[in-house]
């Protein structure tokens, strides 16, 4: 299965857009790109996922490269509460989320 | 408000004592699942469970085992807790097993075993 990669931290001044980048260099065909983020100790709270195209819902943006090898998070507007370690896991259609230790972002007031 | 329900949020174990940690949902997923999550390890997949009945082994399933005798249920028991087991518990349930299919997660249970 494969695996990601994401930097450890980001920091984003609030009502800029965050841009979070997550490399899937060994991405295979049928495996969709998942964005989770989690805020303080609860649990992982989903926000978009795609499979080849560019998603969007009332979150985030998904931006997926043509090659599938690499996705960006995009927050057009962050605010305070969007302070949270972000992931961006791999599904493989089987039973798994392969969670990495994702990437810390701290916006900035 | 439908999601998922973990309990005990939190539990202090002495080792070698058995301990299941519960989880409910009411979204009528088919598919549940159980992680734990350890500073620098992020989360691993403990057991799953694509409908009830059925039960399968994740990553790191040794110390545990898990039953789904219905649908809204999937416990999660320790027969013999070890410190190594002490983590933050989640556990999440899907629509299904396939790949286009978001996980839900409870806001986990915290477990000491000392």
């Amino acid at each position: 299965d494969a695996k990601t990669t994401q930097p450890p931290s980001m920091d984003c001044a609030e009502g800029r857009a965050a841009n979070l980048p997550c490399n899937h260099s060994t991405i295979s065909g049928n495996e969709y790109v998942y964005w989770y983020r989690q805020i303080h100790s609860q649990g992982p709270q989903y926000i978009i996922h795609g499979l080849k195209n560019n998603e969007t819902n009332e979150m985030a943006s998904l931006i997926i490269t043509e090659d599938r090898k690499s996705s960006t998070l995009i927050l057009p507007h962050a605010t305070l509460r969007d302070t949270a370690v972000y992931y961006c896991p791999l599904r493989t259609g089987a039973n798994n989320l392969f969670f990495g230790t994702g990437t810390r972002l701290t916006v900035i007031p | 408000i439908a999601g998922i329900t973990q309990a005990p949020t939190s539990q202090i174990l002495a080792a070698g004592r058995r301990m299941t940690l519960r989880c409910t949902q009411d979204m009528r997923h088919n598919a549940m699942y159980w992680y734990r999550q350890d500073l620098g390890l992020g989360l691993r997949l403990i057991h799953y469970s694509n409908t009830a009945g059925t039960t399968g082994k994740g990553e790191v399933p040794d110390g545990y085992s898990v039953s789904r005798a219905n649908t809204d249920d999937f416990p999660l028991t320790l027969a013999s807790a070890v410190p190594s087991q002490t983590s933050v518990y989640f556990c999440a349930s899907s629509t299904g097993g396939e790949g286009n299919s978001p996980l839900h997660f409870g806001n986990g249970t915290r477990l000491t075993v000392t």
